[in-house]
């Protein structure tokens, strides 16, 4: 079965410090995708990133970036120069690979993350 | 513009009256799936569909209906809702059930049963 662990449920940081939110995962496949998802105080939920299992380059998007390791199963997203518009539930999740099958998305339980000015 | 479209954004209603969350998509995409979401837990997948006429549960599908009759829309019906079905409702749409495809979200529907 398929588990996505954010072990960090709150976090709080002033404007301009750097932000990392953790996130591990188990699956038994050997293919698989995972996502970053924000979620604002408006409600929605914004896809952020896609990283499928075969590719552990970190990406780096403006302040955004992931750090994929495969070997401790982690997948960490890293806000740098936090700012007040940062401010959201920020979910990791995971989802198999294989084609035709149903494309759920396991989510983790989310993160809070709260910029103070 | 591509999107998912929930109706309504908001409902309160009482304990067995019958109800459905309408979800459309209009960039043709053949997957279609509802969420939920609780403090706590997450978004955990109540059903499922990967094209007209196939429907599946998923995770948590007690009390939930679906239907898929056209390729756009995604109902969820709720028959005999009951309290412990108050929660955020997310529809969500991807092109296909392609390995990975990342998926589109609507804005959410917040249900209060009494």
């Amino acid at each position: 079965a398929q588990k996505v662990t954010q072990a960090q449920t709150e976090i709080s940081v002033v404007e301009k410090e750097d932000v990392t939110l953790d996130c591990v995962y188990e699956t038994r496949d050997t293919t698989y995708y995972l996502f970053w998802y924000k979620q604002p105080p408006s409600g929605e939920l914004v896809f952020l990133i896609r990283r499928n299992s075969f590719d552990e380059q970190n990406e780096i998007s403006g302040r955004y970036s992931w750090n994929f390791q495969k070997s401790t199963s982690s997948f960490n997203f890293t806000i740098t120069a936090s700012q007040v518009v940062d401010s959201a539930v920020y979910f990791c999740a995971l989802s198999e690979a294989v084609t035709g099958a149903n494309s759920k998305l396991t989510f983790g339980k989310g993160i809070t993350l709260s910029v103070r000015p | 513009e591509a999107q998912v479209t929930q109706n309504p954004r908001y409902l309160i209603t009482v304990t067995g009256k019958k109800l459905t969350v309408t979800c459309s998509q209009n960039m043709n995409h053949e997957y279609m799936s509802w969420y939920r979401q609780d403090p706590g837990l997450g978004l955990r997948q109540i059903y499922y569909s990967m094209n007209v006429e196939v429907t599946d549960k998923g995770d948590v599908p007690e009390g939930y209906k679906v239907s898929r009759k056209e390729k756009r829309n995604f109902p969820l019906i709720l028959e005999s809702p009951s309290p412990n079905q108050t929660s955020l409702y997310f529809c969500a749409s991807s092109i296909n059930t392609g390995a990975g495809q990342p998926q589109h979200f609507g804005d959410g529907t917040r249900l209060s049963i009494l």
